[in-house]
Parts: structure tokens; C-alpha cells; sequence
């Protein structure tokens, strides 16, 4: 099993463009997360769902967009990027409320 | 508000050296606790959670963490640390079983040296 895959693995915005950060996984998980991590932190929760149609907000919402159409995918949608959401953005899954399941991430920097 | 604190930032023990990472939650009732593990260009990877019960909890990788609530700690241990434990320990707290919204720690980042 691939786990939980994110995609890309590296991105540069420029200031004001949006993006689609892509999460999935084939694990039939219900609960799905995405967190942001920046330099010498810890994770910050952004979204998270718990089950394909619902969706909530996390620590730090602002800036981002999620949906939830299938069990298996969580995409993470930036518009208007700005150089605060410069971060390594983390997907992540579980049966229950509690990440076990991790991506290997993705760095995007804005300038 | 419930916070986590890392003590260490960074810590560097022998291979073969006994490893202690320390952890501290805000006050308040019971939390459950768990450690990740992050590899260099990885995303974590649960080693272990208390819930209740058993105050010394096993995980995966040989590593065992004890809950001490009169000093408001779940430090991680491992008696023998292998070159491959070399990576970025983040301890996490949440309130509510089964709540999804965890507070993270800000790290320990572990250097293992022969």
C-alpha cells in the first residue's frame, strides 16, 4: 500500500497565485488533516474532515480552502499566496481523531 | 490555553547511549499524550500514545514513555539508541478522546554520534 501520497513535493509561488496541494490515500481512512509546519515549530492544523463531505477548520484556517468529494482524497486549495504560507505542508490520516499516517510533505516557498 | 513544551531543542547522545527527550503539558485534566518521530525529509510517524491506565507506555522502535502527572510529564526513553534513531521527536497533546485537533510541541531534533 502507497500509504498516504502528496503531491507536489516541491513548489515556488509568486506572490497572489494560487495553488492545489494534492493529498491521498488508499487506506479507506475516514479522518484526514492538513497541518503546516514551519521552521523549528511543531505542526499547526489547518482542515481536517471526518468523512467525505465534511470538513472543519483547524488552528489556522485563514488562507485556505479544502474539500472533501471522496474517501480518499483531501486536496489543500492556496489562492492569493502570500509569503506568510511559505511552510512544509503535511497530509495526514486515521481511523479515528488521531493522525497516524503521515505524507512525506510538501515545501513551497512564496515570493 | 494547553500547550506542549520541548524543553531541548537539540540533543546529542553516543550510539549505544541511553537517550532521555523530555516533555511538559499545561495544567488541567488528564491530556492524552503521544510521541512522533520524523525522519530527515519525512512526515512523522506515531511512536506511541497514553490514553489512561498504565502510566509507562510502550511504542514501536523500542522506545517507552512514562506519564508522571505530579510533574506534568510524558518523557520519551530508549535504553540503547541506534545511529538510525538520528531524526525530529515532537510530543502532542489533546484534550478529548478521539479529538482531531492535537497541539504539537516544537521539537527535539536527536543527533546520534558513533
Amino acid at each position: 500500500n502507497a500509504g498516504v501520497t502528496q503531491t507536489p513535493k516541491f513548489r515556488i509561488l509568486k506572490i497572489g497565485q494560487s495553488m492545489t496541494l494534492q493529498c491521498t490515500q488508499d487506506m479507506n481512512h475516514n479522518y484526514m488533516y492538513w497541518y503546516r509546519q514551519d521552521p523549528g515549530m511543531g505542526l499547526k492544523l489547518i482542515y481536517y474532515s471526518v468523512g467525505a463531505g465534511i470538513t472543519d477548520k483547524g488552528e489556522v484556517p485563514n488562507g485556505y480552502n479544502v474539500s472533501r468529494s471522496t474517501t480518499e482524497d483531501f486536496p489543500l486549495r492556496l489562492e492569493l499566496a502570500a509569503p506568510s504560507q511559505t511552510s512544509v505542508y503535511f497530509c495526514a490520516s486515521s481511523y479515528g481523531g488521531t493522525p497516524d499516517t503521515f505524507g512525506s510533505g510538501t515545501r513551497l516557498t512564496v515570493v | 490555553a494547553q500547550s506542549v513544551t520541548q524543553p531541548d531543542i537539540h540533543i546529542t547522545v553516543s550510539e549505544g547511549a541511553s537517550l532521555e527527550l523530555r516533555c511538559n503539558y499545561s495544567y488541567g485534566a488528564t491530556p492524552y499524550l503521544f510521541w512522533y518521530v520524523q525522519s530527515p525529509g519525512q512526515g512523522l510517524q506515531l511512536l506511541l500514545k497514553y490514553f489512561s491506565g498504565d502510566t509507562l507506555v510502550q511504542g514501536i522502535k523500542g522506545f517507552e514513555a512514562e506519564f508522571k502527572r505530579s510533574q506534568s510529564s510524558f518523557n520519551l526513553r530508549k535504553p540503547s539508541v541506534h545511529w538510525s534513531d538520528a531524526a525530529g521527536y515532537f510530543c502532542a497533546r489533546t484534550m478529548t478522546f478521539g479529538n482531531e485537533k492535537l497541539t504539537f510541541g516544537t521539537g527535539t531534533r536527536l543527533t546520534i554520534i558513533p
